[in-house]
C-alpha cells in the first residue's frame, strides 16, 4: 500500500530558530499534499494544500511566512517552521494522494512532535 | 455550520464487548466518509471509508461502518474489542462538491478516545 514517511518524528529547538519538516511519498507520486497541526487531545486542523510545482494554499488564521511550504517534487514537501515560538510546539502530520480527489484516498505520516524550547 | 460531530469524548468498554462510535455530519449531499485510527504520537491509520454504494462498510481490524443518510450517521462498529484497540478514533469527510468548502480537504471530527479494559 501507500506510504509516506515524515521525518522527524520528534523535534526540539531553541526559540528563535527555524525547523523543516520532510514529508516523503515512496511508492507513489503525490499530486496533493496537506499539511495538519494538532494540539494535545485535539483535532487535527489543516494549515495548508500544497500542489506540487505550485505554490500552497493556506487555512485562514495560517502564517504563510511563518509556516512555509515547498512542493518541489511528486515525492517531496516540505513544512519549514521559521522562527519558532514555544507556542508553535505541537504534532504536526502530513499527508499525500496520488492526485486530487478522493478515490485515490489519503496516506498519513507519522507526524513530527515539535518542542520549541 | 457544515461539520462532523463525534458526540463521545471518551468511550471505555472491557475486552470482548461490543463497540459502536458516533458520528455524524451536517451537510446539505452525502460527503465523503472516512474512518481513521490514531495510536499515542502516531499519525493516522485509515480503517475504512465510504464514497457510494453498500452503506455497510468493512474495514480492516474486524471495523464495519454504516451510513445512514436518513440520520446522517456514519457510525464505526466491532463485535468484540482488543486491547490493542485503545487509541483515538477520527471521523473524517470530505465535503460534496458545490458545498462551498475546500475540494478534496478532509475535515475531521473532534475524535473518540477508546480505553479497553482487560
Amino acid at each position: 500500500g501507500a506510504v509516506v514517511s515524515q521525518h522527524p518524528s520528534r523535534v526540539i529547538c531553541k526559540s528563535g530558530t527555524s525547523v523543516k519538516i520532510e514529508c516523503r511519498s515512496l511508492d507513489f507520486q503525490a499530486t496533493t499534499m496537506f499539511w495538519y497541526r494538532q494540539f494535545p487531545k485535539q483535532s487535527l486542523m489543516l494549515m495548508a494544500t500544497s500542489n506540487e510545482g505550485s505554490k500552497a494554499t493556506y487555512e485562514q488564521g495560517v502564517e504563510k511566512d511563518k509556516f512555509l511550504i515547498n512542493h518541489a517534487s511528486l515525492t517531496l514537501s516540505t513544512l519549514t517552521v521559521t522562527s519558532a515560538h514555544p507556542e508553535d510546539s505541537s504534532f504536526y502530520i502530513c499527508s499525500a494522494s496520488p492526485r486530487q480527489g478522493t478515490n485515490y484516498g489519503y496516506t498519513f505520516g507519522s507526524g513530527t512532535r515539535l518542542t520549541v524550547v | 455550520a457544515q461539520s462532523v460531530t463525534q458526540p463521545d469524548i471518551h468511550i471505555t468498554v472491557s475486552e470482548g464487548a461490543s463497540l459502536e462510535l458516533r458520528c455524524n455530519y451536517s451537510y446539505g449531499a452525502t460527503p465523503y466518509l472516512f474512518w481513521y485510527v490514531q495510536s499515542p504520537g502516531q499519525g493516522l491509520q485509515l480503517l475504512l471509508k465510504y464514497f457510494s454504494g453498500d452503506t455497510l462498510v468493512q474495514g480492516i481490524k474486524g471495523f464495519e461502518a454504516e451510513f445512514k443518510r436518513s440520520q446522517s450517521s456514519f457510525n464505526l462498529r466491532k463485535p468484540s474489542v482488543h486491547w490493542s484497540d485503545a487509541a483515538e478514533y477520527f471521523c473524517a469527510v470530505v465535503p460534496p462538491r458545490g458545498s462551498g468548502a475546500g475540494s478534496y480537504q478532509l475535515t475531521f471530527g473532534k475524535g473518540t478516545k477508546l480505553s479497553v479494559i482487560p
